[in-house]
């Protein structure tokens, strides 16, 4: 079955700790989109990819990176950098022209202890 | 910058009856349009779609489209207490911006 895999499910993070959520997609999809959603909160962009080697930042991007060296997976990395990171983390995909909407993962939850 | 604004309610509704979510959207030249439905802790998923004006039925769900108004609703005709969820409306503008832009949702509640 096609879909779009997020790992782990739950993470925890110390402080000054880098960690990374890993997405990885088997819908042939070209775009790649990482969210941030915080309770009662709508999904803040983070990082989108339309192609392989090319990424854009969002709305929010400072203190996170990501790559995108295969079609298939786009990570993304938490840094230290980022003061406030707990927060549910939705990674998504679609064809280049989302006409057809996205397809989300099942998300990552992120705490800082 | 394209706005996409929904009541974040909540929305209660009784069971059996019809719960009607509402969306604006600010960019005229938008394309194509998206109903997500989030329960709490969980991703959203894509329950509707629609692109051209009127109606587009599929079950209980009914998306309509007004582009000359700009707005979007869905209706879920016969709410159940399992509809309830955070319903995201979702925007694609088209052109180069491969994006769509998202509403906070709305929060429905069907009292069994």
């Amino acid at each position: 079955d096609g879909g779009i895999t997020q790992s782990p499910k739950y993470l925890f993070r110390k402080e000054g700790q880098n960690v990374t959520l890993s997405c990885e997609q088997n819908l042939n999809h070209d775009a790649m989109y990482w969210y941030r959603q915080d309770p009662g909160q709508g999904l803040r962009l983070i990082y989108y990819s339309q192609i392989v080697n090319d990424f854009q930042k969002g709305d929010i991007a400072e203190g996170y990176s990501v790559s995108r060296e295969k079609k298939e997976s786009f990570p993304l990395t938490v840094t230290s950098a980022q003061k406030n990171p707990t927060a549910f983390y939705l990674c998504a995909s679609s064809y280049r022209d989302p006409n057809y909407g996205y397809t989300f993962g099942s998300g990552t939850r992120l705490t800082v202890v | 910058q394209k706005e996409v604004e929904q009541n974040s309610g909540p929305l209660s509704v009784p069971e059996g009856a019809i719960a009607s979510l509402n969306c604006t959207y600010s960019d005229r030249g938008s394309q194509s349009f998206f109903w997500y439905r989030q329960y709490s802790g969980k991703s959203p998923e894509l329950i509707m779609f629609i692109y051209s004006n009127g109606d587009k039925e599929d079950g209980r769900f009914t998306a309509q489209l007004n582009k000359a108004s700009q707005y979007v609703s869905l209706l879920i005709r016969d709410s159940q207490p399992s509809d309830s969820a955070t319903y995201l409306c979702a925007v694609n503008s088209g052109g180069s911006n491969y994006k769509l832009t998202f509403g906070k949702g709305t929060l429905l509640t069907v009292n069994p």
